[in-house]
């Protein structure tokens, strides 16, 4: 089964406003964990990664926190923009969860 | 763009036949792996191939079947096709088996 989920199907956006998506892992030996976005029509592309070593890391727009003790992580996108519009899924490794679609509204 | 490339784009097989999908991986990347990704899903990870050996294979039967070129590019092969074998297939590589992927834009099998 998957070893990676994410809490919520679907999240809305205000454009400005930033996202938060949440993702839960089961697997507590996991060590490292990458976000996606995937346009459609197209293959998921990288966005960010964190090692377990790690508990944050930041990018242009984008910050991934790690929380090993409740084995979760989370993708916070600044300012949103209508180009976030996508779906967004998190992966342990090369276990993918179901994915977030994220609507950013005008 | 990921510079990988992945064929066919689309294609339509009639259940019970065989199907080849292929794939070229960024310059230089010497592993690939293949996903499937049903409409609405996740990718799900088929196996992977590292230096033209399979390193690693996901809950997947053996009709499904790859092979990695000493170019490193690859194919996946799909026998006895189902019609729940319908989804968007997708190719990643990179370098060493590291962990930073690359995926293609996928090929679109529809079994009918």
């Amino acid at each position: 089964g998957e070893s990676v989920g994410l809490h919520l199907p679907t999240l809305s956006v205000q454009e400005g406003d930033n996202s938060i998506i949440n993702c839960a892992y089961s697997n507590s030996a996991s060590d490292y964990f990458i976000w996606y976005k995937q346009e459609s029509g197209k293959g998921p592309q990288f966005i960010i990664d964190i090692r377990s070593n790690m508990d944050k890391r930041q990018g242009q727009r984008v910050t991934v926190l790690l929380n090993k003790t409740v084995k979760h992580l989370s993708l916070q996108i600044a300012a949103t923009q209508p180009g976030d519009s996508a779906v967004y899924f998190c992966a342990e490794e090369l276990s993918f969860g179901a994915g977030t679609t994220v609507t950013v509204r005008a | 763009e990921t510079g990988v490339t992945q064929s066919p784009t689309h294609l339509i097989k009639t259940r019970g036949q065989q199907v080849t999908l292929r794939c070229s991986s960024q310059s230089g990347h010497n592993t690939v792996s293949w996903y499937q990704q049903a409409l609405g899903q996740g990718p799900q990870f088929i196996f992977q191939y590292y230096r033209e050996e399979e390193n690693g294979r996901g809950n997947f039967p053996p009709r499904f079947s790859g092979l990695q070129f000493p170019n490193y590019s690859s194919e996946l092969n799909v026998n006895a096709l189902e019609l729940d074998d319908s989804a968007l297939y997708l190719c990643a590589s990179s370098l060493d088996n590291g962990n930073t992927i690359y995926f293609g834009e996928g090929s679109w099998l529809t079994v009918v």
